[in-house]
């Protein structure tokens, strides 16, 4: 069955230093998505991309963020300047012909700053 | 209010017992409701995807959803340890790219 990946599984950065999470997302999908989850609270919206453009985003993306698809396959998440609150798993989604369809998640990154 | 509550549990019930998990939701322009499951360290992974009232079933899972009341809710039967995992309700409004709204989660521990 197709599936989304991440990776890494664990990433450990100093605060303050740039961090990149890569995706890929499965093939025929359409529409790209981040959520991050702080330990031992919701899972939360970020972003979700379509057709090389941000759809929609949320009041935690800030300027610090930006996501890309770099090539026909990936999809990255970047935090230019990471900070202490910025550690928790982040997971990448995927939907198909359009943003209603339901979202297939990858098992996440686990960003770690200190 | 919450946009969406979820009964953080734990809930422990033993292996055969029919599990009942529920939401409830604050804005009426939801249209989708989706149950995922969650094992430790993994991704959610999707149980459950209906955008209407009534319920749908999937083998030993069954949602309900009740859009007068608010209501979402993902019975399971014959409970078996491998269900023991966090739960989780999630919806959308249609068209507003794909922004999922999650419940905190329920985790369920299925004793053999």
């Amino acid at each position: 069955e197709p599936e989304v990946t991440q990776t890494p599984s664990h990433q450990v950065t100093q605060m303050g230093q740039e961090v990149i999470l890569r995706c890929v997302p499965i093939s025929n999908h359409l529409y790209f998505y981040w959520y991050r989850q702080i330990l031992g609270q919701k899972v939360e919206f970020l972003v979700s991309f379509y057709n090389n453009e941000i759809s929609e985003k949320s009041e935690i993306f800030d300027d610090q963020f930006s996501v890309e698809r770099p090539d026909g396959s990936n999809f990255t998440l970047k935090i230019r300047s990471t900070k202490l609150e910025d550690s928790a798993m982040y997971f990448c989604a995927s939907s198909g012909a359009d943003s209603n369809q339901p979202q297939h998640f990858g098992d996440g990154t686990r960003l770690s700053i200190l | 209010q919450k946009e969406v509550e979820q009964d953080p549990g734990p809930l422990s019930v033993p292996e055969g017992a029919i599990v009942s998990l529920n939401c409830t939701y604050s804005n009426s322009a939801f249209q989708y409701f989706m149950w995922y499951r969650q094992y430790s360290r993994k991704g959610p992974e999707l149980l459950m995807y209906t955008y209407s009232s009534g319920n749908k079933e999937d083998g030993r899972f069954t949602a309900q959803v009740d859009k007068s009341s608010k209501y979402i809710s993902l019975f399971i039967r014959d409970s078996q340890p491998s269900d023991s995992a966090t739960y989780l309700c999630a919806t959308c409004i249609y068209n507003q790219g794909g922004k999922l709204i999650f419940g905190q989660g329920t985790e369920l521990s299925v004793k053999p």
